[in-house]
């Protein structure tokens, strides 16, 4: 069993388009989290949620906005998506909040803006 | 240069040798994680060493932590074709704030 998932692997959309990626963990995790990877692999944290609350909330636009119906789903909304954009995108879990704890990451999602 | 810089940037090496790649850091940390990401893949945790430990090891992974110059090095022994993947370390600072290198592409030449 896939322990964090990812939909869609890929995703290719317009400029000015909006866009959700969907994150689910079944590891009984308490904190997800949302990286982008651009294109010189640079990894930054985005956002971390623990037991559906906001913790971790880097410089990042209000375009987007991650959304934590329960615990075990972390979803990306991007509004007015511009080629900037273009990244993988990697959700990940841990069990524990606030310290650095063992991440498990999902598989990534490459979304190409044009 | 960031927090958490990967040296070198890419390292080829035979298969039987070992690896070493080298990060470097800013600020003082809580942690230091070290990560593998094969290409189009997740990242894969490796190993975690805390502030306060020296030296870690797991299989044929060696991490050291030198938190008086504010760096770290992983060694792979007898490498493998396998091992050829991007490895990243990402860094707890003390405000809790995690931040990731940008990587060591290793290439493991038959």
């Amino acid at each position: 069993d896939t322990a964090v998932s990812q939909t869609p692997k890929y995703l290719v959309t317009q400029m000015g388009n909006d866009k959700s990626i969907k994150c689910e963990q079944n590891l009984g995790h308490d904190t997800m989290y949302w990286y982008k990877q651009d294109s010189k692999k640079f990894l930054k944290i985005m956002f971390s949620y623990n037991n559906k609350e906001l913790i971790i909330n880097e410089t990042v636009p209000n375009r987007f906005s991650p959304k934590s119906p329960d615990k075990a789903h972390l979803n990306l909304h991007i509004n007015s998506l511009e080629l900037g954009d273009s990244a993988v995108y990697f959700c990940a879990s841990s069990q524990g909040s606030g310290r650095f704890n063992e991440q498990y990451f999902g598989p990534g999602t490459r979304l190409t803006v044009t | 240069s960031q927090q958490g810089e990967e040296d070198p940037q890419a390292l080829s090496i035979q298969e039987g040798e070992n690896a070493t790649m080298n990060c470097s850091y800013k600020t003082s940390i809580n942690n230091l994680q070290w990560y593998r990401q094969n290409s189009g893949r997740g990242l894969v945790h490796l190993i975690l060493i805390r502030s306060n430990e020296r030296e870690k090891h797991s299989g044929r992974l060696r991490v050291t932590l030198d938190t008086s110059k504010k760096s770290s090095s992983l060694l792979i022994t007898a490498s493998r074709a396998a091992d050829t993947a991007s490895y990243f370390c990402a860094t707890e600072g003390r405000d809790d704030k995690i931040i990731f290198g940008k990587g060591t592409r290793l290439h493991i030449l038959p």
